[in-house]
């Protein structure tokens, strides 16, 4: 079966780096996209990044974007979120995701998440 | 970047009634539009892409349809396990996702 499980979340001060991980099992990883997302506490998802197969395509958000790099390990079936600069209003908990595209591009297995917490 | 907007923010309903969720994107998108359940505590779940097609292992009071820059979650006869924050989400140009609607019980 189909699971992503998150780790590296944990307490950061602001202008602290954390990397997050998202190990992948139970499907051909090679083969599809992976996306990140997060979602502050009591608000709603925003979408983070996507990375294609041979991570020649990667996209941000323009909140993200010059501070987290995303990249995958094929041979591990990982993907990563590096995170740099962090600030307060990145605590968040981090989910990883798979990107089917099946018609459309869609998330169709989440991990359960990790809690990121930047303060002081 | 395509600003998705939902209402309404929250909703109260009954168990056995039917509920309708709107989303509006700003500009097209095409159909390339999912919708996502979360219940408390847990990770989003997928329920409906491409607008109007149903996740395997979805039940089918859930359903979708829209196009454009319009669509909507429709969901008959509520069930106990449906009170939950629903997400709509385009992925026509990179990725974005509506602020949510919570569906609480009356």
């Amino acid at each position: 079966q189909v699971q992503l499980v998150e780790s590296g979340g944990g307490l950061v001060k602001p202008g602290g780096s954390l990397r997050l991980t998202c190990a992948a099992s139970g499907f051909p990883f090679n083969d599809y996209y992976m996306t990140w997302i997060r979602q502050a506490p009591g608000k709603g998802l925003e979408w983070l990044s996507y990375i294609s197969t041979s991570e020649t395509t990667l996209s941000y958000a323009d909140s993200v974007k010059g501070r987290f790099t995303i990249s995958r390990d094929n041979a591990k079936n990982t993907v990563y979120l590096q995170m740099n600069s962090l600030r307060p209003e990145d605590t968040a908990v981090y989910y990883c995701a798979r990107d089917r595209w099946a018609t459309v591009p869609n998330l169709d297995y989440w991990g359960q998440g990790t809690l990121v917490t930047v303060s002081s | 970047d395509i600003q998705m907007t939902q209402s309404p923010s929250s909703l109260s309903a009954s168990v056995g009634d039917r509920v309708t969720i709107t989303c509006r994107a700003s500009r097209s998108v095409y159909s390339y539009l999912n919708w996502y359940q979360q219940r408390p505590g847990t990770a989003p779940k997928l329920l409906i892409y491409a607008a109007s097609n149903l996740q395997s292992g979805v039940p089918s009071r859930f359903s979708g349809s829209g196009s454009g820059t319009d669509y909507t979650l429709t969901i008959t006869s509520l069930q106990p396990e449906d009170f939950a924050t629903y997400f709509c989400q385009q992925s026509y140009s990179r990725r974005s996702f509506g602020q949510g609607t919570k569906v609480e019980i009356k």
